[in-house]
């Protein structure tokens, strides 16, 4: 079983939608989350970092269940701009240690 | 701002070369990382390093070596590049513990032909 699974989409969606992805996770003693955002043939760029108690940055809103072990981005009004793929990446057993999931592709359309 | 620097951007190589991948970052942070990323296959974990002269295993380690003799830099080495090291690599660091995010640099796409 993989540690950290994320449906890879794509997801294709009209601008000014508002779309969700999940991510699960395998180890329950992990603590750290995040959502990275990684354009087309370039390195992966903190999207945000996801707290217990659910965070949010203008149109983007983080949750995390740890009783059923996932975590959530929801993308709100969809922008062009936004178009891209989302990775979700949580830490290990050894807290030095961060696992990735595959990525959900986002398209976004005029 | 964080800054992790790759040297290179894109690189061809031959089949049998010996390959240096330079990674440098100003942030003083202790752990560094080196990835591969593939379509399909995502990022995965080739070493990495939580200390000077420290390194340990990921999970696609072979055919690839690290060198890390000062705390800034993180060195990946193809100890002879064969065409299935073809690839997108990809260094990053992050403070000890995990608890704040890794910060990656911008990647070298490597090509041996």
């Amino acid at each position: 079983r993989k540690e950290v699974e994320q449906d890879p989409g794509p997801f294709n969606v009209p601008e000014g939608a508002t779309v969700a992805f999940n991510c699960t996770y395998s180890n329950s003693a992990s603590q750290s989350f995040f959502w990275y955002r990684q354009d087309c043939r370039k390195e992966p760029k903190l999207l945000m970092s996801v707290y217990s108690s659910g965070n949010e940055d203008g149109r983007f809103t983080a949750q995390l269940n740890r009783a059923s072990q996932y975590i959530s981005l929801l993308i709100r009004d969809s922008k062009l701009s936004d178009s891209a793929t989302y990775l979700c990446v949580v830490n290990g057993d050894n807290f030095n240690k961060f696992y990735f999931g595959s990525g959900t592709k986002l398209n976004v359309k005029p | 701002d964080v800054k992790v620097t790759q040297s290179s951007r894109y690189l061809v190589k031959r089949t049998g070369e010996k390959v240096f991948l330079e990674c440098v970052q100003d942030m003083d942070h202790e752990n560094m990382f080196w990835y591969r990323q593939d379509p399909g296959l995502g990022l995965r974990l080739i070493y990495f390093s939580y200390d000077v002269k420290m390194k340990e295993k990921g999970d696609i380690p072979e055919g690839y070596s690290v060198s890390r003799e000062k705390k800034e830099r993180f060195s990946l080495i193809l100890e002879s590049a064969s065409t299935n090291q073809t690839s997108m690599y990809l260094c990053a660091s992050s403070t000890r513990g995990a608890v704040l995010p890794l910060h990656f640099g911008n990647g070298t796409r490597l090509t041996v032909t």
